[in-house]
């Protein structure tokens, strides 16, 4: 069945520094990719999206494109600040019916250091 | 007004025990989702409903009841609590038609089974 693989955590940065979250995926058909964010204490939230091959998903300064040739969806951010301490979470749709369910990746957690 | 909101944010209670867990969304969404996530941050889809009608049941035990009286809402019945069933349950709703596929998802229940 579909699934997603993320790295894992937890990933301790600098403020400041570079992130990337690796996000790679097995799908049959033409899922959408996601990723989702969840800070301490709530639930998740959609970060940025993207729906087809060579897509680029971006908000807050993460971006992330779909590449079909590697079956990934990595997840970038240039300089990352105290506030995106955080769960991350890759996940995918189910391209071939229309239930709108999402098979999500074991997360990852960040943490940004001062 | 929160868009998805679920009740209790914790629940404390012993082996055995029946409890319920309630969930409603105000954004006249179709869709209605239950997920479970495990102490590892794991997150895993147990049910969804559509207009109240069952659509997705993921191979969860039948000690678990999903209940949608009407579209609004979608409960959660567990009978005979164990201690397996410690994690924290996320409600969540869309409208996979018509906002691609995005999840909007409650703060979550703790479940904790001493």
């Amino acid at each position: 069945g579909d699934s997603v693989t993320q790295m894992e955590g937890p990933v301790t940065l600098s403020e400041e520094a570079f992130l990337t979250i690796n996000c790679t995926y097995t799908a049959t058909g033409y899922p959408s990719l996601f990723w989702y964010v969840q800070y301490p204490g709530e639930g998740l939230q959609l970060l940025l999206k993207a729906t087809k091959a060579d897509d680029k998903g971006s908000n807050k300064g993460f971006e992330a494109t779909y590449r079909k040739e590697t079956t990934s969806f990595h997840l970038e951010k240039g300089s990352v600040q105290v506030s995106d301490s955080a769960v991350y979470f890759c996940a995918l749709s189910d391209g071939s019916s229309n239930t709108g369910k999402l098979i999500f990746g074991q997360g990852t957690t960040l943490q940004v250091k001062p | 007004d929160t868009a998805v909101s679920q009740t209790p944010k914790y629940l404390v209670t012993q082996m055995g025990n029946d409890k319920s867990i309630k969930c409603e969304q105000n954004l006249g969404h179709d869709t209605m989702y239950w997920y479970k996530q495990d102490s590892k941050k794991f997150l895993k889809i147990m049910f969804s409903y559509n207009n109240k009608e069952l659509i997705i049941n993921e191979t969860v035990p039948n000690r678990f009841s999903p209940k949608s009286p009407d579209k609004a809402h979608l409960n959660l019945h567990i009978n005979s609590l164990e201690l397996g069933d410690s994690a924290v349950y996320f409600c969540a709703s869309s409208q996979p038609q018509t906002t691609n596929e995005k999840l909007f998802f409650g703060s979550g229940t703790q479940l904790s089974v001493l």
